[in-house]
């Protein structure tokens, strides 16, 4: 099974900064099968990237993903409001599928 | 609009059983796969089993092999999960989830059915 470790845990940033999150799993995941979620309370997650760098349908270009082997990175150029939230990895690429623990954005 | 509702949760004591559905619409049901997640209280996500557009491909999770049993019903552009023998960790959000057929990330989700079991 691939663990996938993210970090950090917690991130406090302002509105307008720029975010790195980091998701790195435990041996190398095949073709970048790799996808971002953003879960904010309450409600169900939401596709951001999937094969480590394409943007799901309707997400803003000021999310990005990049990456391969065990090291990607989910990266949001400048903070909105509404970006504050819960952030998940999930690799795709052998079985059993497997997410992050997450990310928790807070505003600082 | 493309949708996914799910149904069919509720407080179960454990041992108990219960039928989650999830009904889509606004897209080619029988052309993905479909996968049910869960989220345990204050917790991460677990994807628990998926199923491919033809029903040629299952998958569970070990920790719920043997007693969950997912199902669809392409006419009906239903995804159903029989869980059985409950226990008190299976408390969670059941989500409902698509995905391009054989690729497994999901693309729409549900807002998910909660399962509380308890006695």
């Amino acid at each position: 099974e691939i663990v996938l470790t993210q970090s950090p845990g917690t991130l406090s940033l302002s509105t307008g900064e720029r975010a790195t999150l980091s998701c790195r799993a435990s041996q190398s995941i095949g073709s970048s099968y790799l996808a971002w979620y953003q879960q904010k309370p309450g409600q169900a997650p939401r596709l951001l990237i999937y094969g480590a760098s394409s943007r799901a349908t309707g997400i803003p270009d000021r999310f990005s993903g990049s990456g391969s082997g065990t090291d990607f990175t989910l990266t949001i150029s400048r903070l909105e409001p509404e970006d504050f939230a819960v952030y998940y990895c999930q690799q795709y690429g052998s079985s059993p599928i497997t997410f992050g623990q997450g990310t928790r954005l807070d505003i600082k | 609009e493309v949708q996914l509702v799910e149904s069919g949760g509720g407080l179960v004591q454990p041992g108990g059983s219960l039928r989650l559905s999830c009904a889509a619409s606004g897209f080619t049901f029988n052309t993905y796969t479909m996968s049910w997640v869960r989220q345990a209280p204050g917790k991460g996500l677990e994807c628990i089993s998926y199923i491919s557009s033809s029903s040629s491909t299952v998958y569970y999770a070990d920790s719920v092999k043997g007693r969950f049993t997912m199902s669809r019903d392409n006419a009906k552009h239903s995804l159903y999960l029989q869980v059985n023998s409950l226990r008190d960790d299976d408390t969670a959000v059941y989500y409902c989830a698509r995905g391009p057929d054989f690729y497994y990330y999901m693309d729409v989700w549900g807002r998910g059915t909660t399962v509380t079991v308890s006695s």
